[in-house]
């Protein structure tokens, strides 16, 4: 079956650490420019972090630049996300997502979240 | 950034009834490159139609989409109860980032 599945999420004090995890099935991973893409309560979809399949290029949302690192591994089938000195408002729902295969930029294929929680 | 502004932020119709959302954008986007998922309550999104008016693998045709520019619309013909859910417009044609509207919500 072709999908992804996230995990890593958890409650965790203001200025904390997490690391999210994204596995791949069911297609070719390494292929694919994969994102992490965010909703706080309540909110909308936001933008993460971008990571194309070489690792070459990466992006950052400006709210997360310096505090959050996106990799991935094409052997293991996986994305990451290594969030560092959070923040109340980075509070929200972490999907991965799948850019479409000639990376002209929409999603086709999500994963259902993982919940990481800023609280003291 | 280019900023996507979805209208209107509650729809509330019946199932049968045809649905008109709408998505413009603070600039043109280039390629129609506008997409439009479904997300229902504890989900995750799911892509509907990309590239402006494409529909997605296994997306029925009761779904459609449409325009160019600045103005876009995805159209359901006939509300189905399955269809009640959150719809968000997302460009991908734009400088970086790639950006999400606000949501419509539509209701019973």
């Amino acid at each position: 079956e072709v999908q992804l599945v996230e995990s890593g999420g958890g409650l965790v004090r203001p200025g904390g650490s997490l690391r999210l995890s994204c596995a791949a099935s069911g297609f070719t991973f390494g292929a694919y420019t994969m994102y992490w893409v965010r909703q706080a309560p309540g909110r909308g979809l936001e933008w993460v972090s971008s990571i194309i399949s070489s690792s070459d290029y990466i992006k950052y949302a400006d709210s997360v630049k310096g505090r959050f690192t996106i990799s991935r591994d094409n052997a293991k089938n996986s994305l990451y996300l290594q969030i560092n000195s959070l923040r109340a408002e980075d509070t929200a729902i972490y999907y991965c997502a799948r850019v479409d295969y000639y990376d002209t930029g929409y999603f086709d294929l999500w994963g259902r979240g993982t919940l990481v929680t800023v609280s003291s | 950034e280019i900023v996507l502004t979805q209208s209107p932020g509650t729809l509330s119709l019946s199932p049968g009834e045809r649905a008109t959302l709408s998505c413009r954008a603070s600039q043109s986007i280039s390629s129609n490159y506008l997409a439009w998922y479904q997300q229902k309550p504890g989900e995750a999104p799911r892509l509907l139609i990309y590239g402006a008016s494409s529909r997605a693998t296994d997306i029925p045709d009761r779904f459609s989409g449409s325009g160019s520019g600045t103005d876009f619309t995805l159209t359901i013909s006939r509300l189905e109860p399955e269809d009640f859910a959150l719809y968000y417009c997302q460009q991908y044609g734009g400088s970086p980032p790639e950006t999400f509207g606000q949501g419509t919500k539509l209701e019973i």
